[in-house]
C-alpha cells in the first residue's frame, strides 16, 4: 500500500539546534517526494522536491531508497522555521499522498 | 492570477444547508485538485480535474459532495445537506503539470 509516515506529531528544539523531521514512505514504483510547509495562518507551500536536489531556507532532504526515507534537515533552526511540515509522495501523474504532518516549534 | 484564490475564506453553515466553495486557479494551470483537511491532519484527496474533465472523484466522501469545472478554469465544490463531520478546511490546488502544486488559502467550513 502507498503510504507516507511522519512519526513525530510535534518536535520542539531550541534556536540554533539541528533539526531532522522524519518521513518514511511505502511505494512500489519510483517515488517522487516533496516537503510542504504551512506557516501559521498561511497557505500550504512547496518547500522542496527531491528531484530538484536544492536547499530552500536552509533545509535539505535526501531520498534514501534503501531506507525508504526522505527526512528533512537543517543544521541551525531559526525561530521563523516554526510551522507545520508535511511530507508527500507523488504516486502517479497527479495525486499526492500526504503524511499527517509534524509541528515544529523553535524555542528562543 | 498570481496565485490560487479561494472564496469564501470562512463559511459557517447550519446543518442541512447547502454550500458552494469556489476555487480560481492560476491562469493556464491545467490540473486542479480539491483536498479536505481536518484539524490536525494532513490533506485528504477529494477530486481532480484536468481542464474541464473530472478524472478522479474517488475521494469524495459521499454523494452529497459534487465538484465541477465547466470551462476548465474556475471550479466549485458543492456540499449538499451539510453535516457536522463536513467541518474542515477545503483546499484547492492547481498545477501546470504533474505534481508541482500551488495551494490556495483554503475555505474553513464550520457546520453548526
Amino acid at each position: 500500500a502507498q503510504r507516507v509516515t511522519q512519526p513525530e506529531k510535534l518536535l520542539s528544539v531550541f534556536k540554533g539546534a539541528p533539526v531532522e523531521l522524519k518521513c518514511n514512505y511505502s511505494y512500489s514504483g519510483s517515488p517522487e517526494l516533496f516537503w510542504y510547509v504551512q506557516y501559521s495562518r498561511q497557505r500550504l507551500q512547496l518547500l522542496l522536491r527531491h528531484i530538484s536536489r536544492e536547499s530552500i531556507k536552509g533545509f535539505t532532504a535526501d531520498l534514501n531508497k534503501g531506507e525508504t526515507s526522505f527526512h528533512l534537515k537543517t543544521p541551525f533552526a531559526q525561530e521563523e522555521d516554526s510551522a507545520m511540515y508535511y511530507c508527500a509522495l507523488g504516486d502517479s501523474n497527479y495525486q499526492l499522498i500526504w503524511g499527517a504532518g509534524t509541528k515544529l516549534i523553535i524555542k528562543p | 492570477g498570481a496565485g490560487v484564490s479561494q472564496s469564501p475564506r470562512y463559511k459557517v453553515a447550519k446543518r442541512g444547508q447547502d454550500v458552494a466553495l469556489r476555487c480560481d486557479p492560476i491562469s493556464g494551470h491545467v490540473s486542479l485538485f480539491w483536498y479536505q483537511q481536518a484539524l490536525g491532519q494532513g490533506p485528504e484527496f477529494l477530486t481532480y480535474f484536468q481542464n474541464e474533465a473530472q478524472l478522479d472523484k474517488s475521494g469524495l466522501p459521499s454523494d452529497r459532495f459534487f465538484a465541477e469545472r465547466p470551462e476548465g478554469s474556475v471550479s466549485t465544490l458543492k456540499i449538499q445537506r451539510t453535516q457536522q463531520e463536513d467541518s474542515a478546511v477545503y483546499l484547492c490546488a492547481s498545477s501546470l503539470r504533474g505534481n508541482g502544486y500551488t495551494f490556495g488559502s483554503g475555505t474553513r467550513l464550520t457546520v453548526v
